[in-house]
């Protein structure tokens, strides 16, 4: 199977920083995956699709990069409403879609 | 805009069936070339798809829910529901439903889910 892995699990920040989390793939099977936010006791909030496509009404302090094993959304200057977790998601065939652990971005 | 909701019990006791289903509204079901998909999270942990289908019927499971998972479609009410048998305190969960976009580039597949339903909390205890 293949793992997506998140870096880092946990990311203390202040409002204004920049800030960047990784989505490693255990395997090149995909050049596309998608970035959600997750705010507590509310559904993912899709971000970026296809690495680096920005969903319709997402700041444009989100972006998305990446191909092969090794991706990163990166949050150019953080708000307060952007303390949430973010997970990564990729569809290697039709039967194996995985989710990243999730990176929980804090307060400093 | 399309909205889902998610209904069905909020208990269910071991070895049942959970039964959940998603309503779509603000569009049809059977427009737009989608997928429709159920995704869950148990309390504290990360996401975990479990099956897709699309308005024809065709259907996608995660191998490791396949044996108890059946994902089927009502395109006359616009819903979708998921049956998962035999279910466990480890089926304890948010379970989610979202619209599927699936796409093939130069023979890559890729997707996304959006949007999303609020999401319905299923416990499993006797």
């Amino acid at each position: 199977d293949i793992q997506l892995t998140q870096s880092p699990s946990f990311l203390s920040a202040s409002v204004g920083d920049r800030v960047t989390i990784t989505c490693r793939a255990s395997q090149g099977i995909s050049s596309y995956l998608a970035w959600y936010q997750q705010k507590p006791g509310k559904a993912p909030k899709l971000l970026i699709y296809a690495a680096s496509t920005l969903q319709s009404g997402v700041p444009s302090r989100f972006s998305g990069s990446g191909s092969g094993t090794e991706f990163t959304l990166t949050i150019s200057s953080l708000q307060p409403e952007d303390f949430a977790t973010y997970y990564c998601q990729q569809l290697n065939s039709y039967l194996a879609l995985t989710f990243g652990g999730g990176t929980k971005v804090e307060i400093k | 805009q399309v909205q889902l909701q998610e209904s069905g019990p909020g208990l269910v006791k071991p070895s049942q069936t959970l039964s959940l289903t998603c309503t779509v509204s603000g569009g049809s079901i059977s427009s737009g070339s989608y997928y429709w998909s159920w995704i869950r999270q148990p309390a504290g942990k990360g996401l975990e798809w479990i099956g897709r289908i699309y308005t024809s019927g065709s259907t996608n499971y995660n191998p490791s829910l396949k044996s108890r998972v059946t994902i089927s479609v009502d395109t006359s009410k616009n819903q979708f529901s998921l049956k998962l048998s035999s279910v466990t305190a480890a089926d304890t969960a948010v379970y989610y439903c979202a619209r599927d976009k699936v796409v093939v580039v130069a023979a890559t597949l890729f997707n996304w889910f959006d949007p999303w339903g609020q999401g319905t909390l299923v416990t499993v205890s006797s």
